[in-house]
């Protein structure tokens, strides 16, 4: 299976910043890399797909980027309701598998 | 707009057995993949299996699932289930049904978008 390794676990932000959030493959993955945004109480959300491609109606100041094993999305001019868990989820191979999470917190 | 809706989500006994639903609409169901991704309370999230558009299907499992849930679906109802056996406490969690971007579950793939779960509890 592809171990799916994200950093860090936790963040604390200030409304403004720009955050970024790395993701590291346990193998090359290509660029098969979505991330997610969940928050609390709620179902996920796509946020970006095939490691760059934003998801419709999400925001420009998403971006997500890398290829092979490292991958990272940053979060451009933070803003209240950006605070959430974020995972990033392989689908090269299945078992598809989802990182540990990021909480980004205030 | 799509939208999926879950359902069968309950206390069960240790052991017991559950089907969930998951009702599409909004979509060519038949064209695309589904998914089933839990959640442990206060957890990540696991991807639970797949199955692919024709229904016919080709299947797909977790190894912590498999030989005790079985996923299928009805294209005539635009409707995806989630048979689950033998249940033990390590299957309580929020399970959501998701929408694959592919049809066959091949890469670039992704899950979008996301029933809004049903809660699964496994205890005496």
């Amino acid at each position: 299976d592809i171990q799916m390794t994200q950093s860090p676990s936790s963040l604390s932000a200030s409304v403004g910043d720009r955050v970024t959030i790395t993701c590291r493959a346990s193998q090359s993955i290509n660029t098969y890399l979505n991330w997610y945004q969940q928050k609390p109480g709620k179902a996920p959300k796509n946020l970006i797909y095939a490691a760059s491609s934003l998801q419709s109606g999400v925001p420009s100041r998403f971006s997500g980027s890398g290829s092979g094993t490292d991958f990272t999305i940053t979060i451009n001019s933070l803003q209240p309701e950006d605070f959430a868990t974020y995972y990033c989820q392989q689908s090269y191979s299945t078992p598809y598998t989802f990182g540990q999470g990021t909480k980004l917190e205030i | 707009e799509v939208q999926l809706l879950e359902s069968g989500g309950t206390l069960v006994q240790p052991g017991g057995s559950l089907r969930l639903s998951c009702a599409a609409s909004g979509f060519t169901f038949s064209s695309f993949a589904m998914a089933w991704v839990r959640q442990a309370p206060g957890k990540g999230l696991e991807w639970v299996s797949t199955i692919s558009g024709d229904g016919g299907g080709t299947t797909y499992y977790a190894d912590s699932v498999k030989g005790h849930f079985t996923v299928s679906r009805d294209n005539s109802k635009n409707t995806l289930y989630l048979q689950m056996n033998s249940l033990t406490a390590e299957d309580t969690a929020v399970y959501y049904c998701a929408k694959e971007a592919s049809f066959y579950n091949t890469p670039p793939d992704w899950f979008d978008p996301w029933g809004q779960g049903t809660l699964v509890t496994v205890s005496s």
